[in-house]
């Protein structure tokens, strides 16, 4: 997580508010920017993704924007639920490698 | 769930014991990976390996050790030069084609050492 720096650490939204998570980076040869959605006790699962070549990507409630001359990344939750409660990691891919951030609690209250 | 496993769930050893986490993987993937999870500080990479019989240190090598003998099995050893075993460790997957990065991950290893 060295590579990469992400806020804030914890996060508490109202169910039905939006939620925003920020990264930044270093590395500008980094392509490719994941993001991992970790609920307590399991694996992380990729929710979205995008590559340098984009500006923004959206998968239903959930969109990453980039901006590459920056260096830093977004993940916009909408319209949360409780069940995007969990720990979110961002991440950059230099050759075949992936940098984390330390993650971001979200908690969707009721 | 299935494609990537790990096993045990749950591990248990007494300090200065070697110990040994398996990952197994069935998508035909070339790369593999080992992470190791602590409390507020992500995922930090132990080692990887992008084919097999070949594998590279990443930022926390000290204390660990790999093998890649076949393509779908890359077990780490916890040696006891590790000075801070206990830790959730992570074991991923990718095909390893340029252009192709997302990792797949395993459920993970529970590891106390006491």
């Amino acid at each position: 997580g060295e590579n990469v720096e992400q806020h804030p650490s914890t996060l508490s939204v109202q169910e039905g508010d939006s939620a925003v998570i920020k990264c930044t980076y270093s590395d500008s040869a980094s392509n490719y920017f994941p993001w991992y959605k970790q609920e307590l006790g399991k694996r992380p699962q990729l929710i979205i993704d995008i590559r340098s070549n984009v500006g923004e990507k959206k998968d239903q409630r959930i969109a990453v924007t980039l901006n590459k001359t920056a260096k830093h990344f977004s993940l916009h939750i909408t319209e949360t639920q409780p069940e995007d409660s969990a720990v979110y990691f961002c991440a950059e891919q230099n050759d075949y490698k992936l940098s984390f951030g330390a993650g971001t609690t979200v908690t969707v209250r009721a | 769930d299935g494609g990537i496993t790990q096993s045990p769930k749950y591990l248990f050893r007494k300090e200065g014991q070697n110990v040994t986490l398996s990952c197994e993987q069935n998508l035909n993937h070339d790369a593999m990976y080992w992470y190791r999870q602590d409390p507020g500080q992500g995922l930090r990479l132990i080692y990887y390996s992008q084919i097999v019989n070949d594998f590279q240190k990443g930022d926390i090598a000290e204390g660990y050790s790999v093998s890649r003998e076949k393509k779908e099995s890359f077990p780490l050893t916890v040696t006891s030069a590790q000075k801070n075993p206990t830790a959730f460790y992570l074991c991923a997957s990718s095909t390893g084609l340029a252009g192709t990065y997302e990792q797949y991950f395993g459920p993970g290893t529970r590891l106390t050492v006491t």
